[in-house]
């Protein structure tokens, strides 16, 4: 079975520009989680969604915006990006989006120049 | 969710068991213990969760105290590949699904 899938792996953007990643769960997974990971630090929670509703925020400005489709997938969108935006943004997903375990994607690595 | 405190960096010889400790001393009564791991540049990997009592699955085990204020992560037979940082989180299982990430324990295997 495919587990968390993530799209694109590695990009380049330029400083005040738009990224949007993409993510799609495990199958029969509702929950999608999406985490920002600086290099040398843990992973930092974003959003997560459950059923296409926002269930939880972190600590991020409003240029961070997700979304959650009808098939579970999920896009995060980063706009008017910053040198400190570069970092590993990694995806997850559960089953219930309360008590399951979470598992996570390899993640989209963006770089800001 | 309560705060967990890990060593910054440990080793094991290659074929012994490591032992990983974390201690979670305000851990409350809903709270689990999640332990996952990340090899370098990729994503965290589930290892194992544990309430109170001791768990054990395919890749490790996880000894909590009965006073639940501490845990131990133990592989078994540590290879070269399960070289990698090893993250402690304390979650409760209601409300929203946030793993709060500390720094973990970088955890090398030695040949």
């Amino acid at each position: 079975d495919a587990g968390v899938t993530q799209s694109p792996t590695h990009l380049i953007k330029t400083r005040g520009q738009h990224v949007t990643l993409r993510c799609s769960p495990i199958s029969g997974h509702k929950s999608v989680s999406w985490y920002q990971q600086v290099l040398g630090q843990g992973p930092q929670f974003i959003f997560q969604y459950y059923e296409k509703e926002e269930r939880g925020r972190g600590n991020f400005p409003d240029r961070f915006s997700a979304r959650q489709f009808p098939n579970y997938s999920s896009e995060l969108n980063v706009n008017a990006l910053l040198l400190g935006d570069s970092a590993l943004y990694l995806c997850a997903s559960s089953l219930e989006g309360d008590g399951n375990t979470i598992y996570f994607g390899e993640g989209s690595w963006l770089t800001v120049v | 969710d309560a705060k967990t405190t890990q060593p910054t960096s440990m080793d094991c010889a290659e074929g012994r068991a490591a032992n990983l400790p974390c201690n979670h001393s305000t851990i409350s009564g809903n709270e689990y213990v999640y332990w996952y791991r990340q090899i370098h540049s990729q994503g965290p990997q589930y290892i194992i969760h544990g309430l109170k009592n001791n768990e054990t699955n395919e890749m490790a085990s996880l000894i909590i105290t009965e006073d639940r204020k501490s845990s131990t992560l133990i592989l078994p037979h540590a290879t070269l590949r399960d070289t990698a940082v090893y993250y402690c989180i304390v979650k409760s299982n209601f409300g929203n699904e946030k793993l709060t990430f500390g720094t973990g324990t970088r955890l090398t295997i030695i040949p």
